[in-house]
């Protein structure tokens, strides 16, 4: 099946430093989404992009849509204890009626 | 906040035995969705129901699996005859608009195949 190449697989940060993660794919996509899963819940949706270049904040997160519609970046600033957790990408393919696909996640963990 | 909420939140069974999982969409939202994920691993598109009906099923969603909207507020899996590997977290979600919409998900049932 289709893959998303999610980068890093895990991530050991300080308080208060910036973070990257990013996903990229061989296939186009239409729409990407950036999801936060904490230990034991279920995914929940921080920021979603609809048009190739599209670049979208929500509070210390920034997630861009790629020009080539093959990948995302999500980036967060000043990072605080709370931000751990996993971070998952998720597109959907360029074909009327395809479901989400995921990345593989990023783990994030902050020391304080 | 309207959330999508799943019940239980775990359930064991013996394999072969037939399990229901339950959940109950945001109450506006006509697409609703199934994805699993195994321990340490991605989260995996199971099934997609719109206007009563099955919209799009992976590999993974075989004989074994149907869904249901038995009323106009509940979404189920049911899984007839449970394998080991079917022991996963298993959520659900829903959207408002369908394609190009955001899924909200919810807190998932974690079931075990013994």
């Amino acid at each position: 099946g289709q893959q998303l190449n999610q980068s890093p697989q895990s991530m050991f940060i300080q308080e208060g430093e910036d973070v990257s993660m990013n996903c990229t794919s061989s296939s186009i996509f239409n729409t990407w989404l950036w999801y936060k899963q904490d230990p034991g819940e279920g995914p929940v949706l921080l920021i979603a992009l609809y048009k190739a270049g599209e670049l979208t904040s929500n509070g210390r997160l920034t997630a861009q849509f790629g020009i080539t519609r093959k990948d995302s970046f999500l980036n967060i600033s000043a990072s605080i204890p709370s931000d751990v957790g996993i971070y998952f990408c998720a597109g959907q393919l360029d074909q009327a009626g395809t479901a989400l696909i995921f990345g593989k996640g990023t783990t994030l963990s902050v020391s304080s | 906040e309207p959330e999508v909420t799943q019940t239980p939140s775990h359930q064991v069974t013996q394999m072969g035995q037939e399990v229901i999982l339950r959940c109950v969409p945001i109450s506006n939202h006509l697409y609703f969705y199934w994805y699993r994920q195994i321990l340490g691993q991605k989260v995996e598109f199971l099934v997609s129901f719109y206007n009563n009906e099955i919209s799009e099923k992976s590999e993974i969603f075989d004989d074994q699996f149907s869904v249901e909207r038995p009323d106009g507020s509940n979404f189920t899996l049911k899984i007839r005859s449970t394998k080991l590997e079917d022991s996963a977290m298993y959520f659900c979600a829903s959207s408002e608009l369908g394609d190009d919409e955001k899924l909200f998900f919810g807190s998932g049932t974690q079931l075990s195949v013994l």
